[in-house]
């Protein structure tokens, strides 16, 4: 089992729907979630950090975290073409230390 | 723009030959990790420095071996290149803490090739 899971997708979705990304993760003591998008040949790029338990929004993101379920989501609200790109899932089980990421799940957002 | 910035951005070696990569991290940030992206997968964890000391290591042989210095940038080595070494490398700052929730910016990364 891989320490952090995504599906690789392509997820097609149609410009102004939602995008919906899960992640799971397999270490409990797992403390800060991180959502990066990657466009093709660049690097990764933070969209978002969640720490505890709920909902976090930032404009049209939104990230979900149930430590109980170990599961990270993040919904893209009024998606865009722009929008199009690997959307990566990292996972910090220690202060510091290191990030651990999903394969990252690619979006295709269709006009 | 994080602020990060790496060299070189592109680089082709053959196997058997040594590479040195380079990054600056942001300023105020004092800890510096490396990731290897290969191709359709995720970044893997190579290692942190944190005042010029190795703090954490991933699954990658001894001859995957960095430095940083004390303006916090760092180095990544490789020595004795595989064609596997062929991969996207990045660099990421941050602030040490110890609340657990410490951010992570990217530079732009290092494409290497090894033929």
């Amino acid at each position: 089992q891989k320490e952090v899971e995504q599906n690789s997708g392509p997820l097609s979705v149609p410009e102004g729907a939602i995008a919906s990304l899960n992640c799971t993760y397999s270490d409990r003591v797992s403390q800060s979630f991180f959502w990066y998008r990657q466009y093709s040949g660049k690097s990764p790029e933070l969209i978002m950090s969640i720490y505890s338990n709920g909902d976090k929004e930032d404009g049209r993101f939104t990230a979900q975290l149930n430590k109980a379920s170990q599961y990270v989501s993040l919904l893209i609200r009024d998606s865009q073409p722009s929008d199009s790109a690997t959307y990566l899932c990292a996972v910090n089980k220690a202060a510091g230390n290191k990030l651990t990421f999903g394969g990252g799940t690619r979006v295709l957002v269709k006009p | 723009e994080t602020g990060v910035t790496q060299s070189p951005t592109h680089l082709i070696k053959t196997r058997g030959q040594q590479v040195t990569l380079r990054c600056s991290s942001q300023s105020g940030h004092n800890t510096v990790s490396w990731y290897q992206q290969a191709l359709g997968q995720g970044p893997q964890f190579i290692f942190q420095y944190y005042r010029e000391e190795e703090n954490g290591r991933g699954n990658f042989p001894p001859r995957f071996s960095g430095l940083q210095f004390p303006n916090y940038s760092s180095e990544l080595n490789v020595n004795a290149l595989e064609l596997d070494d062929s991969a996207l490398y990045l660099c990421a700052s941050s602030l040490a803490g110890t609340s657990g929730t410490e951010t992570q910016y990217f530079g732009p990364g290092t494409r290497l090739l090894v033929l």
